[in-house]
């Protein structure tokens, strides 16, 4: 069974400051996402990693995928209250047709 | 395009009583995913259908069943309901679920079982 393991579960942070999640697995991925969720809605989709070693930026955000392929992280510098909401790694599992498989998520608060 | 929608947003049922829920995927998406999230379990992949077909399974009881229509919406039905099936329930559409396809999800169901 393939499984995503996220780190650190809750994070409860100032604004301004830096923070970096992790997505970590035994297992390896031919890619891998990110998606936000705030309360109330749907999981949104920041990024899809695809390339060992690959980093892509988006605005204050960067995300980064393992050389092996088992892991990522995203980084958030001077983060924006804005930018409180749970963030979820998601792996794509093969076998007959694909299906999504998703870590526990971090949690994240950031305070003004 | 409009997002993909869910019906009803909130439910309450008791034990032993069965619900359905629906959703209506973004126009021109063939594939409908659903997923169980609970804050003990996270995300929980329940099913996928594309084409009216059920192409892939979670691990999930017997009880959770589903169906895609002709114009793609999909409903899912949970018979003989437990305390423990109370949580959110998400639909996702996509054109199709390729490698690494972008997942478009709806706002859920809170499911809750009294």
């Amino acid at each position: 069974t393939q499984l995503l393991e996220q780190s650190p579960q809750f994070l409860s942070i100032q604004e301004g400051e830096n923070l970096t999640v992790y997505c970590n697995s035994s297992s390896v991925f031919s890619s891998l996402q990110w998606y936000r969720q705030e309360p109330g809605e749907g999981p949104v989709l920041l990024v899809t990693v695809v390339t060992g070693g690959e980093v892509k930026k988006l605005k204050r955000l960067t995300f980064q995928f393992g050389d092996a392929r088992k892991d990522s992280s995203l980084h958030i510098t001077a983060a924006q209250t804005g930018d409180t909401g749970l963030y979820l790694c998601a792996g794509w599992v093969s076998g007959g047709y694909n299906k999504l498989i998703f870590g526990a998520g971090t949690r994240l608060a950031v305070h003004p | 395009k409009a997002g993909v929608t869910q019906t009803p947003r909130y439910l309450i049922k008791t034990r032993g009583q069965q619900v359905t829920l629906s959703c209506s995927p973004i126009s021109g998406h063939r594939s409908v995913s659903w997923y169980q999230q609970t804050p003990g379990q996270g995300l929980q992949f329940l099913f996928e259908y594309f084409s009216e077909t059920q192409r892939n399974k979670g691990n999930f009881p017997g009880r959770f069943s589903g169906r895609q229509f002709s114009n793609s919406r999909s409903e899912m039905n949970v018979s003989t309901l437990e305390l423990g099936d109370s949580a959110l329930y998400l639909c996702a559409s996509s054109p199709m679920t390729a490698e690494a396809d972008t997942q478009y999800f709806g706002p859920g169901t809170r499911l809750t079982v009294l």
